[in-house]
């Protein structure tokens, strides 16, 4: 199963951006999003397409629908300038697919 | 929770590397342990599994054979074994737990770099 991801993106302070996941039929799978800010451990910022971890600030939500998953953060800030990485799992076998991930770049 | 990978380094095409990580703050038998790769511009890859209790381990098709995932439940403690090493190993390594399909903990990874 490939998940396929844009390199990049990018917004000003206070704007919103959204970041897509698209694979054959993903709205029949189950989408998890990961921040991977450089040098750190990846974080889960929104699981199960749209929940979302306590400690994640409301500004992250996720959605899914048809080919296309999304991660959306509205009023974007400089801290959330990192790589973005959407995962499923592999129906036919116990292992991850990860999407090969958008960097977001904070202007 | 933490989760402390070690071992990496920079080894020569064919060379062997163990790495390992320390998992702390969490019941570890209760968790599925992965590693995943991830090298600049291409992602994260899934590397290899080992199941809570250790009966079941997974690969993938580019590192089975000479790659080998173990765990000890005594220690919190999960390695990788590493042989026969190419240049297409290079990246860091990350190893994360999960109980579901998503994965609430990772370390921060350990570099490999395979070079002559």
């Amino acid at each position: 199963y490939v998940l396929t991801q844009s390199p990049s993106v990018s917004a000003a302070p206070g704007q919103a951006v959204s970041i897509t996941c698209g694979g054959a039929r993903i709205g029949g799978e189950i989408v998890h999003w990961y921040q991977v800010r450089a040098g750190q451990a990846p974080v889960l910022v929104v699981y199960d397409d749209s929940e979302r971890p306590s400690e994640i600030p409301e500004r992250f939500s996720g959605s899914n629908s048809a080919d296309t998953a999304t991660l959306t953060i509205s009023r974007v800030e400089a801290g959330d300038e990192a790589d973005y990485y959407c995962q499923v799992w592999d129906s036919s076998s116990v292992h991850p697919v990860f999407g090969g991930g958008t960097k977001l770049t904070v202007l | 929770v933490q989760l402390v990978e070690s071992g990496g380094g920079v080894v020569q095409p064919g060379g062997s590397l163990t790495l390992s990580c320390e998992v702390a703050g969490l019941t570890f038998s209760n968790y599925w342990m992965y590693w995943v790769r991830q090298v600049p511009g291409k992602g994260l890859v899934w590397v290899a599994h080992v199941s809570n209790d250790g009966a079941e381990v997974g690969y993938a098709d580019t590192v089975r054979g000479r790659f080998t995932i173990s765990r000890d439940n005594t220690k919190n403690m999960v390695h990788l074994r590493m042989t026969s090493l190419t240049v297409d190993d290079t990246g860091l390594y990350s190893c994360a737990g999960t109980v579901t399909t998503y994965f609430n903990y990772w370390g921060r990874g350990t570099p490999v770099t395979v070079s002559s």
